[in-house]
């Protein structure tokens, strides 16, 4: 198993709801990643998770909290989104923490908050 | 700051051509950078890597040239195909899975 998988493919949600994005991945990877990508722009890095502890947070609101309940699944918890956080939310993972190394991107779960 | 830029944010070539795909960064630390390739409703999808101990590296119809001199970064496609018509990013890894996106640039491969 090659591939990142990420459920649900969309989402539309209230300002008041609170929902789950879920990414999971098969193939070992120990570094698991949160991106948001807005349209006609490139993906901006939100979280890292090296080892399933929190790495890098990119002073993203508190309105999304993510987590990582073991190495293969990663999950963004959204509540009281705004509409200008509608975009694509896409989740990558690669080999190993640290250095260089190939991150592997799922399709994305494109978000709309009305 | 610094970052990863791209010069033209659109290129359309002939199919059978050679495209060329430009990326300046300005992050003279980085030593990593990775060109991915991002079609419509997909997530990115790696195409080549390149450290920056070297200046060339060549895959499947594909080579990336790194210029640490002037912070230049390219891709070139041979015999470019409809299939190969998407937005190619470049990216530097800074170091600790830290990946920053150029800002993209989109290919349109003409019949």
């Amino acid at each position: 198993d090659t591939e990142v998988t990420q459920t649900p493919k969309h989402l539309v949600m209230g300002m008041t709801n609170k929902k789950s994005l879920k990414c999971e991945q098969h193939m070992g990877h120990r570094a698991m990643y949160w991106y948001k990508q807005k349209a006609k722009k490139p993906p901006e890095l939100m979280f890292v998770y090296s080892y399933e502890k929190l790495s890098i947070n990119e002073s993203v609101p508190s309105r999304f909290s993510p987590e990582c309940p073991n190495s293969s699944l990663l999950n963004l918890h959204l509540h009281a989104l705004q509409p200008e956080d509608s975009a694509l939310y896409l989740c990558a993972s690669s080999h190993r923490a640290g250095g260089s190394n190939e991150q592997f991107f799922g399709p994305g779960t494109r978000l709309t908050v009305l | 700051g610094e970052s990863v830029g791209l010069h033209l944010p659109t290129l359309s070539v002939q199919e059978g051509d050679n495209s060329i795909i430009n990326c300046a960064y300005s992050n003279s630390a980085s030593d990593y950078f990775i060109w991915y390739k991002q079609e419509s409703g997909k997530g990115p999808q790696f195409i080549i890597d390149i450290r920056s101990n070297m200046d060339k590296r060549q895959g499947q119809r594909v080579t990336v040239l790194l210029n640490k001199t002037v912070k230049h970064l390219s891709l070139q496609i041979a015999a470019t195909q409809p299939g190969d018509s998407a937005v190619y990013f470049c990216a530097e890894n800074k170091g600790n899975n830290d990946m920053r996106f150029g800002a993209g640039t989109r290919l349109t491969v003409k019949p």
